[in-house]
């Protein structure tokens, strides 16, 4: 596709239980960001990978979260053991390079904890 | 320390009117780059411009405007004869050359009435 996409688009579960969010980046682009949105806020950043190392996972709340990038593509953001402060919308966004082309989010994955 | 400030919380305006949404950073990087996103209701962020540090002209793409003074720490964003469409919440946001992430600011939510 054209854009950066993720899936699923939503996602409710329950408290305590393991949870894989995936983002399909613009192809080609090298730089790949997670963040976390919550209602009424500016996103937050939460891990980058430049191919399919992580270059910076500050931004990771805590051990409960996880993401890979194993051949410099596909992503996927793991949380384990979910809490209900957990729920927001992840949103996903590639790069070509760091930083040169600008940033393109898609579309996010809400994802509620009950 | 990064750090976007978006003063304006909220703002509403009857169609045709010149709006001016203001953003103020903090950055002790040399080289930095500024972003505009819009947020209509459906969720997905837009990116609308992306100025880097060393390049202070003023541009100007259609209805929207950029103006970046380095001198304020601001990168305001005027919207002329504004539309119904323009509705959004929007987004300043900073990435330093020492990091890779964006830093986003609250956010301005704009509304335009007919």
């Amino acid at each position: 596709g054209a854009g950066v996409s993720q899936t699923p688009s939503n996602k409710v579960t329950e408290k305590g239980k393991y949870v894989e969010l995936r983002c399909d980046p613009i192809s080609g682009h090298t730089a790949l960001y997670w963040y976390r949105q919550s209602l009424g806020q500016g996103p937050e950043f939460l891990i980058y990978f430049q191919g399919t190392g992580a270059a910076d996972d500050s931004g990771l709340p805590n051990d409960r979260f996880f993401a890979v990038r194993p051949e410099g593509s596909v992503s996927t953001l793991k949380i384990q053991r979910t809490e209900r402060g957990d729920s927001a919308v992840y949103l996903c966004a590639s790069s070509p390079q760091q930083w040169t082309g600008g940033t393109f989010f898609g579309p996010g994955t809400r994802l509620t904890v009950l | 320390a990064q750090k976007v400030t978006q003063a304006q919380t909220e703002i509403s305006v009857v169609e045709k009117e010149d709006v001016t949404l203001d953003c103020v950073y903090e950055t002790r990087d040399t080289t930095y780059y500024l972003f505009w996103y819009k947020q209509p209701p459906s969720g997905e962020l837009v990116f609308l411009i992306r100025r880097n540090s060393f390049d202070e002209q003023n541009e100007i793409s259609g209805r929207y405007s950029w103006n970046f003074q380095k001198s304020t720490s601001s990168f305001n964003f005027t919207i002329t004869a504004s539309q119904v469409v323009d509705s959004a919440v929007y987004f300043c946001a900073l990435v330093g050359g020492s990091q890779g992430n964006l830093i986003f600011g609250k956010g301005t939510k704009l509304s335009v009435k007919p």
